[in-house]
């Protein structure tokens, strides 16, 4: 069974600086994909970035990035020069071998001015 | 337009009544998934068909079904609602050739009363 942690609730971040998300997982599925999803108050789900198992580098998209540290089964997502409009819950998704999703239960971003 | 059409957007129902969600797509994506939302948490999937002719059932298909119409439609039915089936249902797409990323529609907010 795959198993996606994501243990801060809530954070606040000021304008302009970085923050970082963290979510471990938890697999014995040799290949996966780590998928971050964004989800604003509107409700919808926006797809961030995706890191597969045996990418070499960390993935990167625009100011996101995607911090992947295989052994201590990590994928921790990096937003660099925080936005107001990046205020949303935040959702690190895992799919397996059986191509199916599971997801954290999110972390909460308020971005301060 | 929407790459993955959600209807309605929103909908009241009355426990007991049979109510249809219905999502569309144009990305071309052979693979549809239905989850549900509820208030504070991560999604889980309901049901999940990679071609017009598989259906597969999710973590939480209980108390619901679904129809693969075509490659480009999957709709999903509560045959008798109940109140705690009141949810965000979102619908969503992915094709292999894409690593499998899954884009979702904007969701439907469904209230059993």
């Amino acid at each position: 069974a795959q198993k996606i942690t994501q243990t801060q609730p809530g954070m606040f971040v000021q304008e302009k600086e970085a923050v970082t998300l963290d979510c471990t997982y938890d697999t014995s599925d040799p290949s996966y994909g780590l998928f971050w999803y964004k989800q604003p108050s509107s409700g919808e789900m926006i797809f961030l970035i995706y890191q597969g198992s045996y990418d070499q580098q960390n993935a990167t998209e625009g100011r996101y990035s995607l911090n992947f540290q295989k052994a201590r089964k990590s994928a921790n997502l990096v937003i660099s020069a925080s936005q107001l409009g990046d205020s949303a819950m935040y959702f690190c998704a895992m799919r397996g071998s059986d191509y199916k999703l599971s997801f954290g239960a999110g972390t909460t971003v308020t971005v301060r001015a | 337009d929407a790459d993955v059409t959600q209807t309605p957007r929103n909908r009241i129902t009355k426990t007991g009544k049979r109510i249809m969600l219905e999502c569309s797509q144009t990305k071309g994506h052979d693979r549809m998934y239905w989850y549900r939302q509820d208030p504070g948490l991560g999604l889980r999937l309901i049901y999940y068909s990679f071609d017009v002719k598989d259906i597969n059932k999710g973590e939480i298909s209980d108390g619901y079904s679904v129809s693969r119409q075509a490659q480009a439609k999957f709709s999903l039915s509560l045959e008798s609602a109940i109140p705690n089936q009141t949810a965000l249902y979102f619908c969503a797409t992915s094709d292999l050739r894409n690593k499998n990323i899954q884009y979702f529609g904007a969701g439907t907010r469904l209230s059993v009363l």
